[in-house]
């Protein structure tokens, strides 16, 4: 168990609809990180929050959007979903922003 | 943009026998990272490294980064059942910028052991 919690952890919904997946970083780390997995694109970063700001911006579509909350937990909003977001979402945090991230354990979406 | 080339992609080979992959970048990484996945589960890190030529090890794994900052390997030796999973290489570049704390992963390498 890594200390990230993630919720929910799975989700089907429709092309069209908007979800949001929620992300806890382990007791103490301030930097919150999201990496979407699919089978075709491997593990890319999409998007990093150091303290409730954000702090680094990878291949995120403008269809997907991110906070991070005074009490440091993220959620990550995805909306107008199409077929192809049928996805691993991983969350991770570390301490500093250049510290080893620690991943929970994903969020599947299905798309249907 | 940066990218990790891993190799081999899928490895069989029978329990007792010693694993290597490794990972290449056509960019230069300030740190190495070498996870662990199984089924249903998050990346689970094994070994970090942070520092051109370090060589650690974590019980039966052994990684080093490369001198020249652009690759790393993983050996895992006397394999069991239970090393079983996908291996991932990490690159982390230098601070700064918008890839400020971002992970770059490699395709990953596929482990089947054989009883």
């Amino acid at each position: 168990d890594s200390g990230v919690t993630q919720t929910p952890k799975h989700l089907i919904t429709a092309t069209g609809q908007r979800v949001t997946l929620r992300c806890s970083p382990r007791s103490g780390d301030l930097s919150v990180y999201w990496y979407q997995q699919s089978l075709d694109q491997g593990l890319q970063f999409l998007i990093q929050y150091y303290n409730g700001e954000e702090r680094a911006k990878g291949n995120i579509l403008e269809r997907f959007s991110a906070q991070q909350f005074p009490d440091l937990h993220s959620e990550l909003n995805l909306s107008s979903l199409e077929l192809g977001d049928s996805a691993l979402y991983f969350c991770a945090s570390s301490v500093q922003s250049q510290e080893t991230q620690y991943f929970g354990p994903g969020t599947r979406l299905l798309v249907l | 943009g940066q990218q990790l080339n891993q190799s081999p992609q899928s490895m069989f080979i029978q329990e007792g026998e010693d694993v290597s992959m490794n990972c290449t970048s056509s960019s230069i990484f300030n740190t190495w990272l070498w996870y662990k996945q199984e089924p249903g589960e998050g990346p689970v890190l094994l070994i970090a490294l942070y520092k051109a030529g370090e060589l650690t090890s974590n019980g039966r794994l052994t990684a080093q980064f490369g001198i020249t900052r652009k690759d790393s390997f993983l050996n895992i030796s006397a394999s069991i059942p239970s090393d079983v999973g996908i291996y991932f290489c990490a690159g982390r570049a230098n601070a700064g910028g918008t890839s400020y704390g971002k992970l770059t992963f490699g395709q990953g390498t596929i482990l089947t052991v054989h009883p």
